[in-house]
């Protein structure tokens, strides 16, 4: 069974950095992409952003609006994706998924959020 | 890119069918002829799950009761007969991992 469990949420103060971290189990981690979510208090889901796996060079992409504030990473060896938030602003409060993905060679440029955790909240304050 | 989903709230009564729908400010039809748009839904108290993909395609358990159509900026999510556990926020989702976006969402709730 495919388990994401987040971790690192917490209260922060604004211009701090916070790194969330999300512990996969149950599949072979090294083998899918693996990416975020979150939702601020009482709104809808927004993309963060992605690290594809090795076999396509860990590349990451970002959603717009938080390009060069969020990296995402991955340590295979440990079945581990992160989400290094460098200078956390109040709008960044919110609950953090850490998702598994999926992508199909047929289907070029397609990524499907397959699994996900329960979230790791975050309170800037 | 910017998805447009209507109604933001849709009350609706146990048995009756109910629509969503989704316009995207570009087309989400690819070269390869497919549509990159999904549907997710997200439950009272849960984590999104994955309910509709390319458009038509109903992911793995998800009953016949959804259906989901629509081409280019259109795209419509059918409930042929709502049920009780059918309430939560459903999302529609441009697909495309150089541009995912997720629409606003509309709240589905028994009436």
């Amino acid at each position: 069974e495919v388990q994401l469990v987040e971790s690192g949420g917490g209260v922060v103060q604004p211009g701090r950095p916070l790194r969330l971290s999300c512990s996969a189990s149950g599949f072979t981690f090294g083998d899918y992409p693996m990416s975020w979510v979150r939702q601020p208090p009482g709104k809808g889901l927004e993309w963060v952003g992605l690290v594809k796996s090795r076999r396509y060079g860990e590349t990451t992409q970002y959603a717009a609006s938080l390009r060069g504030t969020v990296t995402i990473s991955r340590d295979d060896s440990n079945g581990i994706a992160y989400l290094q938030m460098h200078s956390v602003k109040t709008e960044d409060t919110g609950l953090y998924y850490c998702t598994r993905g999926l992508h199909y060679e047929l289907y070029p440029g397609y990524y499907q959020l397959d699994s996900w955790g329960q979230g790791t909240e975050v309170i800037v304050s | 890119l910017i998805l447009t989903q209507s109604p933001v709230s849709l009350p609706v009564t146990p048995g009756e069918p109910a629509s969503i729908s989704c316009r995207s400010s570009q087309s989400l039809m690819q070269n390869n002829g497919y549509n990159y748009l999904d549907w997710y839904v997200q439950k009272p108290g849960q984590s999104p799950h994955l309910l509709i993909f390319m458009g038509s395609t109903r992911a793995s358990g998800v009953p016949d009761r959804f259906s989901g159509s629509g081409s280019g900026t259109d795209f419509t999510l059918r409930i042929s007969r709502v049920e009780a556990e059918d309430v939560g926020v459903y999302y529609c989702v441009q697909a495309l991992q150089t541009a995912f976006s997720f629409g606003g969402g509309t709240k589905v709730e028994i009436k």
